[in-house]
């Protein structure tokens, strides 16, 4: 079974302009997650889908937001970058629930100039 | 919102000897507990998880415990090895939560 796939891997971009990160799951894995990374943050949660639906949502400005396809493919959007949102955006994909058994992608590393 | 506090940030141990990382929480109504391993430049990966109904939970050299009453957990790590170095996250959910709070990380380096 393929794991996690996340593109882009890197990502160059400077203040003010949009991204769009891909992200798709192990095959019947209906449940996709979103979470930021940085260096002594931790893990912080943006926001999780099933079947298309948003479930949760973390504390983050609305410049962030996700979507997910019919196939359980996902995609993470920041509009209007900030310096501060330099970092490692990884997504986890698990059967159903957004909190068990995730298994995470390798993430794509975004720095913003 | 549900906050995970992770003790030590970092963590230096002789081959051999026991490592253990502590978290408390603070929702009471956290019911799941997750530990994470990352090594560097890998994707984080689930070691162990228990759930509010158990105490204790052991695989081959790795252990969690939970205390309810306290709202703290703790990872043990027997006879540590090289593979062991890598940055543990523990992280606390709510079954109804679909999200996991992740505490900050331990660095753990195994000396040889």
């Amino acid at each position: 079974k393929a794991g996690v796939t996340q593109t882009p891997r890197y990502l160059i971009k400077t203040r003010g302009q949009q991204v769009t990160l891909s992200c798709s799951p192990i095959s019947g894995h209906r449940s996709v997650s979103w979470y930021q990374q940085t260096p002594g943050q931790g893990l912080q949660f943006l926001f999780e889908y099933f079947s298309e639906t948003q479930r949760n949502k973390g504390n983050f400005p609305g410049r962030f937001s996700g979507r997910q396809f019919s196939n359980s493919r996902s995609e993470m959007n920041v509009s209007t970058l900030e310096l501060g949102d330099s970092a490692l955006y990884l997504c986890a994909s698990s059967l159903d629930k957004g909190n068990e058994k995730l298994f995470f992608g390798s993430g794509t590393q975004l720095s913003v100039l | 919102g549900e906050n995970v506090e992770q003790h030590p940030s970092t963590l230096s141990v002789q081959e051999g000897d026991s490592a253990v990382i502590k978290c408390t929480y603070s929702d009471s109504a956290s019911n799941y507990f997750p530990w994470y391993k990352q090594e560097l430049g890998k994707r984080p990966q689930l070691i162990i998880d228990i759930r509010s109904n158990v105490g204790e939970k052991k695989d081959q050299r790795i252990a969690v415990t939970l205390n309810k009453t306290a709202k703290h957990f703790s990872l043990h790590i027997t006879e540590t090895q090289p593979e062991d170095s890598a940055v543990y996250f523990c992280a606390a959910s709510d079954s109804n939560d679909y999200k996991l709070s992740f505490g900050a990380g331990t660095t753990v380096t195994v000396r040889a």
